[in-house]
């Protein structure tokens, strides 16, 4: 199992650009989510989903779109892209052990910096 | 929202030496992960425990469910065990929350 891969690794975007992060999963797991870690801080969770083909927002989801289309794939869009939105961005996949319960298992995360 | 509470925020140790590491949380927890962020930015996963307590070499975890607490020990440390150790939980809203983490230090 490869577990839950990320990419890119890093990324250097212009303010107003547009791009995609990329998260894959192989453990066939339901729920997946996405986080970001600024410097010092925890991680703050964007966006989620308990299964294909249904998200929903996080603490943190303006500027941010995603979709899930299959179980394995979980991309997050950034629309237009803000200084505020340099950050450390991890994709987690989760393994259900009960009614809203989960363990979670984390990729290597995407360093995004935009200037 | 619940409120993830860790302690203490930074620790220094020298080599050999034993810690304790604390995380509350002010709600009933449907379950409760720590995790170890080592100084290349990886999290990785240390213990998957809501309540009772786990061991895994150097390191256990207690949690107390019932008293809202958990407890993270760390024996005879060693350089590679620093980096940032963050305390998450999940309760009924299928959200991870964490707390701000204890950033741990050992010294040669």
């Amino acid at each position: 199992n490869a577990g839950v891969t990320q990419t890119p690794k890093f990324q250097v975007l212009k303010t107003g650009q547009s791009m995609t992060l990329q998260c894959a999963q192989d453990m066939n797991h339901e729920y997946m989510s996405w986080y970001r870690q600024d410097p010092g801080m925890g991680l703050r969770l964007i966006h989620y989903s308990v299964g294909a083909g249904i998200t929903d927002q996080g603490e943190v989801p303006n500027g941010y779109n995603v979709s899930r289309s299959t179980t394995e794939d979980f991309p997050l869009r950034l629309l237009s892209a803000a200084p505020s939105q340099t950050s450390v961005y991890f994709c987690a996949s989760s393994r259900s052990t009960g009614t809203f319960s989960y363990e979670q298992y984390f990729g290597p995360g995407t360093r995004l910096t935009v200037t | 929202g619940i409120q993830v509470e860790q302690s203490p925020p930074d620790l220094i140790l020298q080599e050999g030496a034993n810690s304790t590491l604390r995380c509350n949380f002010s709600d009933s927890v449907n379950n409760l992960q720590w995790f170890h962020q080592n100084p290349w930015g990886q999290l990785i996963n240390l213990f998957y425990i809501p309540s009772g307590t786990k061991q895994n070499g150097r390191l256990s975890a207690t949690t107390v469910a019932t008293e809202r607490y958990s407890l993270l020990y760390i024996s005879s440390s060693q350089t590679t065990d620093s980096g940032v150790y963050f305390c998450a939980v999940f309760n009924s809203g299928s959200r991870l929350t964490f707390g701000e983490g204890t950033q741990l230090t050992v010294n040669p």
